[in-house]
């Protein structure tokens, strides 16, 4: 069964440094992704991509985030510069737009740890 | 703003039914779903039920809606020790344009022998 998956699945960094998280979305899926779950808390949505843009995102979403699809395969998430408080685990998903209904397929997740 | 909740823990002896509970505040919920999480795995999507629905059965799973209460359950009969996880209940409003999910703040299943 086709999947969705992340690397790294557990990612140290040091405060103010940039991380880049990586995705691998189901194939012929067209809509993508980001959520995050600080630990004890609810999962929250990040950001959505499709067509080669952000179609939404939330306010958690700042100008320290960004997303891209660089190549026709991977969809990442750019932290540019991380704070104590973007440790969390960071869920990529996809989905296939135009069904009946959309739904999310997610990957295993990747822990960020910042130091 | 939208909001999900659930409790927290569950506890229930194998081959006992379990009850998840779940409620929510956008009456504007085209979807609600049934997310599983095992522990160092990502988010299962195990079933889902659209809001003109009140009940969908998957094999062991049982979905109610009550739409005017806003109140949202999963069953699961025969409950094994392999169902034990988290379960999130999550909502959606923009199916067709990407789909926003809002979750609920997860409930501990916790199967005894």
């Amino acid at each position: 069964e086709p999947e969705v998956t992340q690397t790294p699945s557990h990612q140290v960094t040091q405060m103010g440094q940039e991380v880049i998280l990586r995705c691998v979305p189901i194939s012929n899926h067209l809509y993508f992704y980001w959520y995050r779950q600080i630990l004890g808390q609810k999962v929250e949505f990040l950001v959505s991509f499709y067509n080669n843009e952000i179609s939404e995102k939330s306010e958690i979403f700042d100008d320290q985030f960004s997303v891209e699809r660089p190549d026709g395969s991977n969809f990442t998430l750019k932290i540019r510069s991380t704070k104590l408080e973007d440790s969390a685990m960071y869920f990529c998903a996809s989905s296939e737009p135009g069904a009946t209904n959309e739904k999310l397929f997610f990957g295993s997740g990747t822990q960020l740890s910042v130091l | 703003g939208e909001d999900v909740e659930q409790s927290l823990f569950l506890s229930v002896r194998e081959g006992d039914s379990s009850v998840i509970n779940c409620t929510y505040t956008d009456s504007s919920s085209t979807y609600l779903y049934w997310y599983k999480q095992e522990p160092g795995a990502g988010l299962q999507l195990l079933t889902y039920i659209f809001s003109n629905m009140d009940m969908k059965q998957d094999q062991r799973l049982t979905v109610l809606l009550n739409k005017k209460d806003k109140h949202l359950s999963l069953r699961i009969a025969d409950t094994q020790t392999g169902d034990s996880a988290i379960y999130f209940c999550a909502e959606s409003r923009s199916p067709g344009g990407g789909n926003k999910l809002t979750f609920g703040t997860g409930t501990q299943l916790k199967v005894e022998l």
